[in-house]
């Protein structure tokens, strides 16, 4: 199906654990984002992207590393999880200079 | 980071009330756009405004940009029981393309 989709939607790790969070577009937007959602904060963004191979921190991007080898892809990686990133994740999409993005469906993820 | 204030941070209405919130920034925007959240699901946009006093429909949504650019407001009338779900504000500066939300209304609708 064409869109934005997430994978996995809800994921349950351990402190200390690498996870990587999938997301990938078919519109071949050129920027890609990366935000979490967390009750009292609203929507914060963590990393984006502008095309493949460049990326920028935003808000919040401490514990986090991305990479966008390609348009389509851009996965998010918590190198090592801390309780505090547990939070819902979503991956949103846009054409750049457009005024909207599009967004996944999301990741629910808990650190234990 | 850009901090967007959103009020009131939740309402419950009864079905057919009008609804008002607003969004408060401490930076001038470009573009503020409004999102909406159902359970489980990822924003969607509702509306978008372009410039400064702009006045913009979509049905039942009424969303206006604040003369100072630093703030934005949106209407929704006549409530019905699918408008239950968490309402963004969001900014965007031209040049970026960095989006950055509010914290959200959650809206709740009483039939």
């Amino acid at each position: 199906d064409a869109g934005i989709t997430q994978s996995p939607r809800y994921k349950i790790t351990e402190t200390g654990r690498q996870v990587t969070l999938m997301c990938h577009q078919t519109w071949s937007h050129s920027y890609m984002f990366w935000y979490r959602q967390d009750l009292g904060h609203g929507l914060r963004l963590i990393y984006y992207s502008a095309a493949a191979d460049i990326t920028d921190k935003g808000e919040v991007p401490d514990g986090y590393v991305v990479s966008r080898s390609k348009t389509e892809n851009f996965p998010l990686t918590l190198e090592s999880a801390t309780r505090s990133q547990t939070s819902v994740y979503f991956c949103a999409s846009s054409v750049e200079g457009a005024t909207e993005a599009f967004f996944g469906q999301g990741t629910r993820l808990t650190v234990v | 980071g850009q901090q967007l204030n959103q009020s009131p941070q939740s309402m419950f209405i009864q079905e057919g009330e009008d609804v008002s919130m607003n969004c408060t920034s401490s930076s001038i925007f470009n573009t503020w756009l409004w999102y909406k959240q159902d359970p489980g699901e990822g924003p969607v946009l509702l509306i978008a405004l372009y410039k400064a006093g702009e006045l913009t429909s979509n049905g039942r949504l009424t969303a206006q940009f604040g003369i100072t650019r630093k703030d934005s407001f949106l209407n929704i009338s006549a409530s019905i029981p699918s408008d239950v779900g968490i309402y963004f504000c969001a900014g965007l500066y031209y040049t970026g393309n960095q989006f950055y939300f509010g914290t959200g209304t959650s809206l709740t609708v009483i039939p």
